[in-house]
């Protein structure tokens, strides 16, 4: 079964602080890593993605690192503002696969003032 | 203003009482599909679709049914409804399957 396993399941962070989110995936057909962002009572929304020929997409305050022999990216949230205090998904596809995107499980982020 | 619009947005009812939730997209988009998003478990793939007439399977399809009759809607129908299924549903639509996706504003069921 296609997986991708996100960590940590929460995490508290200090206004200014970096906040850090990572995935690992199995399936090595993905070549799509999207992150999304989801406040409460919306749905998730497209924060930034990278494909695996580069190692590094920055947009922002916001970073995905990505390591394809480990089969691992993470987001990295600079500065991180209480307005940035949400729920994030990593996903990951195969962008000739029709069944889209695979979730992980969702990281809730709370930035202290 | 470009949307994905479900309704109800919140609904409580009861086992075996068939329900529909609608999803009507407003971008022309051609691909649609329905999540569920659990806790710890993120989002759950139910059903997709490609085009009109043309729906398939997505991981969680059980107890589910949808239609594509026109290109803007794509109802999630619940024949009969159980415990189970209490959730928090998703609709997104993209312009091509590999298109980043829309997201509605979720449905949260809750089936008694």
């Amino acid at each position: 079964q296609q997986q991708v396993k996100q960590s940590p399941q929460s995490l508290i962070v200090q206004k200014g602080g970096i906040s850090i989110i990572n995935c690992a995936y199995e399936n090595t057909a993905f070549d799509y890593f999207p992150w999304y962002q989801q406040f409460p009572g919306k749905g998730p929304a497209l924060l930034i993605a990278i494909r695996p020929d580069v190692s590094e997409k920055k947009e922002g305050r916001f970073t995905i690192s990505f390591n394809k022999s480990a089969k691992q990216f993470s987001l990295h949230i600079m500065d991180s503002q209480p307005g940035d205090s949400a729920t994030y998904f990593c996903a990951a596809t195969a962008m000739g696969s029709a069944r889209q995107l695979t979730f992980g499980s969702g990281t809730q982020l709370t930035v202290l003032p | 203003e470009a949307q994905v619009t479900q309704n109800p947005r919140y609904l409580i009812t009861v086992t075996g009482k068939k329900l529909t939730v609608t999803c009507s997209q407003n971008m022309n988009h051609e691909y649609m599909s329905w999540y569920r998003q659990d806790p710890g478990l993120g989002l759950r793939q139910i059903y997709y679709s490609m085009n009109v007439e043309v729906t398939d399977k997505g991981d969680v399809p059980e107890g589910y049914k949808v239609s594509r009759k026109e290109k803007r809607n794509f109802p999630l129908i619940l024949e009969s409804p159980s415990p189970n299924q209490t959730s928090l549903y998703f609709c997104a639509s993209s312009w091509a399957f590999n298109q980043p996706q829309h997201f509605g504003d979720g449905t949260r069921l809750s089936i008694l």
